[in-house]
């Protein structure tokens, strides 16, 4: 089945750098890879999604890029504010049956300090 | 529109007993998927369905069980609870059909198993 890897699990950075966290997943048939966000004890919500025909995908100060070769997907964010600091989960979706499933990452908690 | 709708939002159960989580989605969101999330394992899937099929189940052992109901309501049970089965609860529903699509998670039910 699908893993998928997300690096680093603790992330620091001062307000106003930029932070990217990196995932590398291993079925070569995963072709949906969103990013949630979770804020402390909130739900997950989907920040950002890319799909495998496309390579990179921006929305505002986040983005996601894709490089299928290497089976591995990072998420950007530039300008951090306080307000990013949250645990972020990549995530990976295949084909046939197992695109009704989601693997996540175990998370990479990103401290933005001011 | 209301949001994911989990109950009950906490419960403590000793080990041997058995429980059972309710997720009603957002109305017109047929798929439904749970997820256990721990602070070592970050978000692990325990099965998906969409029209009252499980389309799709994670590793997780036989006490492990769910069902969806015509109004695409959603339960799932454990049973013979173990102290690792401590965890936060989350459904999520979408819209798609097909797989591949937004997570919209209810805030989860928390299981302590004593």
């Amino acid at each position: 089945g699908e893993n998928v890897e997300q690096h680093p699990s603790t992330l620091s950075v001062q307000e106003g750098d930029s932070a990217v966290i990196k995932c590398t997943y291993s079925d070569s048939a995963s072709n949906y890879f969103p990013w949630y966000k979770q804020e402390l004890g909130k739900r997950p919500q989907l920040i950002i999604d890319i799909r495998s025909n496309v390579g990179e995908k921006k929305d505002q100060r986040i983005a996601v890029t894709l490089n299928k070769t290497a089976k591995h997907f990072s998420l950007h964010i530039t300008e951090t504010q306080p307000e990013d600091s949250a645990v972020y989960f990549c995530a990976a979706s295949g084909s046939g049956g197992s695109n009704y499933k989601l693997t996540f990452g175990k998370g990479t908690l990103l401290t933005v300090n001011p | 529109k209301a949001g994911v709708t989990q109950t009950p939002r906490y419960l403590i159960k000793t080990r041997g007993q058995q429980v059972t989580l309710s997720c009603s989605p957002i109305s017109g969101h047929r798929s439904v998927s749970w997820y256990q999330q721990t602070p070592g394992q970050g978000l692990q899937f325990l099965f998906e369905y969409f029209s009252e099929t499980q389309r799709n189940k994670g590793n997780f052992p036989g006490r492990f069980s769910g069902r969806q109901f015509s109004n695409s309501r959603s339960e799932m049970n454990v049973s013979t609870l173990e102290l690792g089965d401590s965890a936060l609860y989350l459904c999520a529903s979408s819209l798609s059909t097909s797989g591949g699509g937004e997570l919209f998670f209810g805030e989860g039910s928390r299981l302590t198993v004593l």
